[in-house]
């Protein structure tokens, strides 16, 4: 079937906006990854979810920032008050379940640009 | 805390020469350790990981808890492995399951 998709690819806003990143995980994955990847770094895990549960939120580096799955399948990355330093992209992976060790497989994540 | 150091951010070899990726991790527990790749406009995806033993595309990866260290190799350096690659760390079991990334070396196989 499909891979994970994100939407949008490229996002550009002005500072002090809001803005919503979209994750449609690989179909029956139970778990999902959210990473921001700055330039020239790693993927810096933000949070993730098993079903609707977000089950860790200590990678989110402040309360604008917050993640829902609501229905255990589609997530959103929202990013209140944007600032320039949340430029970054913004990479979602989805994880099939337990006992396959851990192996996710990534969106082609979205560019975030805020002017 | 978990911690994942990739020392070298561009490593550049000729064609047929040996790669090492080097890769060191700081965790408390007993680690699973992966290494992903993204080649040019391509996603983020697994290449191999510590657990499987298994090589892929000529790539081998061996987990020395000792040095903890878990380097990638490769005996003779190929155009087509030009790419970023990433080493990651998680705990193991699946209880826990955060993800630990390095910040990614650049090789780069000159022909």
């Amino acid at each position: 079937g499909a891979g994970v998709s994100q939407s949008p690819r490229y996002k550009v806003t002005k500072r002090g906006q809001d803005v919503a990143l979209r994750c449609d995980p690989i179909s029956g994955h139970v778990s999902l990854y959210w990473y921001r990847q700055a330039l020239g770094q790693g993927p810096e895990f933000l949070t993730y979810f098993n079903y609707e549960a977000q089950q860790d939120k200590s990678g989110l580096p402040n309360d604008r920032f917050s993640a829902e799955r609501p229905e255990g399948s589609i997530s959103t990355l929202t990013i209140q008050r944007t600032e320039q330093r949340d430029s970054a992209m913004y990479r979602c992976a989805s994880r099939r379940g337990r006992g396959d060790y851990n192996e996710q497989f990534f969106g082609p994540g979205t560019r975030l640009t805020v002017l | 805390a978990q911690r994942v150091t990739q020392p070298e951010k561009l490593l550049s070899v000729f064609k047929g020469a040996p790669v090492e990726l080097k890769c060191n991790y700081s965790y408390s527990g007993s680690p699973e350790l992966f290494w992903y790749v993204q080649y040019s406009r391509q996603r983020l995806q697994l290449l191999l990981r510590h657990i499987s033993r298994e090589s892929i595309k000529g790539f081998t990866a061996d987990l020395n808890k000792g040095e903890t260290s878990f380097h990638l190799k490769k005996p003779f350096a190929q155009e087509e492995d030009s790419a970023m690659y990433y080493c990651a760390l998680s705990g193991q079991g699946s209880g826990y399951q955060k993800v630990t990334f390095g910040t990614g070396t650049k090789l780069q196989v000159i022909p």
